[in-house]
């Protein structure tokens, strides 16, 4: 079965400290990733995908996201965080569940606090 | 319009009631999707709809929740004899084909609550 793990409920980092957020996922076939992020009464907002191609993938709001296949892993980072980056994470994996249909299957998300 | 838009943005309802919730996706999407998140959790798939079809309903908890988009663009997600433990963050979210290989665009969601 498809699924996705974010191993950590909360991450704290001090403004101008880099960030990871970690991810860690489960798929049959070639995992196509997707980061969101979600501000308070906000809906989801897309901030990078890995689908093919160069390990790294650059993504909105100087986010980056690196994909190890070995590991099974797509940590979510950031050279220097602001506070302004603070929200809540999800990490998603696309699940084909057939004839061409695709749907999310989405981790618990994490809480980033920045602190000032 | 610019975003994929949810109406209305929060609801109360009596348990046993019936509810309907909004959905108008970015014009020119063919994808829409609902999502339920309960909280502390990440969003979890409901329904897909490919233009009018729904392409996967697998997602439904049981059979008081339905979802129709008639004409291709706009979608309701009906909801019966609704129970407490329907109380959830409702999102919807359209991509322009479906995931092959564009991201989906999210509402800001539906916030029901059964009292």
């Amino acid at each position: 079965a498809q699924s996705v793990a974010q191993p950590e409920d909360q991450v704290n980092v001090a403004e101008g400290n880099p960030l990871t957020v970690k991810c860690t996922y489960s798929v049959s076939g070639n995992p196509y990733l997707f980061w969101y992020v979600q501000y308070p009464n906000r809906g989801l907002q897309f901030l990078l995908k890995y689908i093919t191609g160069d390990n790294l993938v650059k993504g909105s709001y100087g986010f980056e996201a690196e994909f190890n296949k070995s590991q099974t892993s797509f940590h979510l980072k950031k050279p220097s965080a602001l506070v302004s980056d603070s929200a809540l994470y999800f990490c998603a994996a696309r699940h084909d569940s057939g004839a061409g249909s695709y749907q999310l299957t989405f981790g618990k998300g994490t809480k980033l606090s920045v602190i000032p | 319009g610019a975003g994929v838009s949810q109406t209305p943005s929060n609801k109360v309802t009596e348990k046993g009631k019936y509810v309907e919730l909004r959905c108008d996706p970015i014009s020119g999407h063919t994808a829409l999707y609902w999502y339920r998140q309960s909280l502390g959790q990440g969003p979890e798939f409901l329904i897909y709809f490919q233009g009018t079809g729904a392409a996967d309903d697998s997602g439904l908890p049981n059979d008081r929740f339905f979802a129709v988009r008639p004409e291709g663009s706009v979608s309701t997600l009906k909801i019966q004899r609704t129970e407490r433990g329907d109380s959830a963050v409702y999102l919807c979210a359209s991509s322009l084909r479906g995931l092959g290989n564009t991201e989906a665009f999210f509402g800001q969601g539906t916030r029901l609550t059964v009292v």
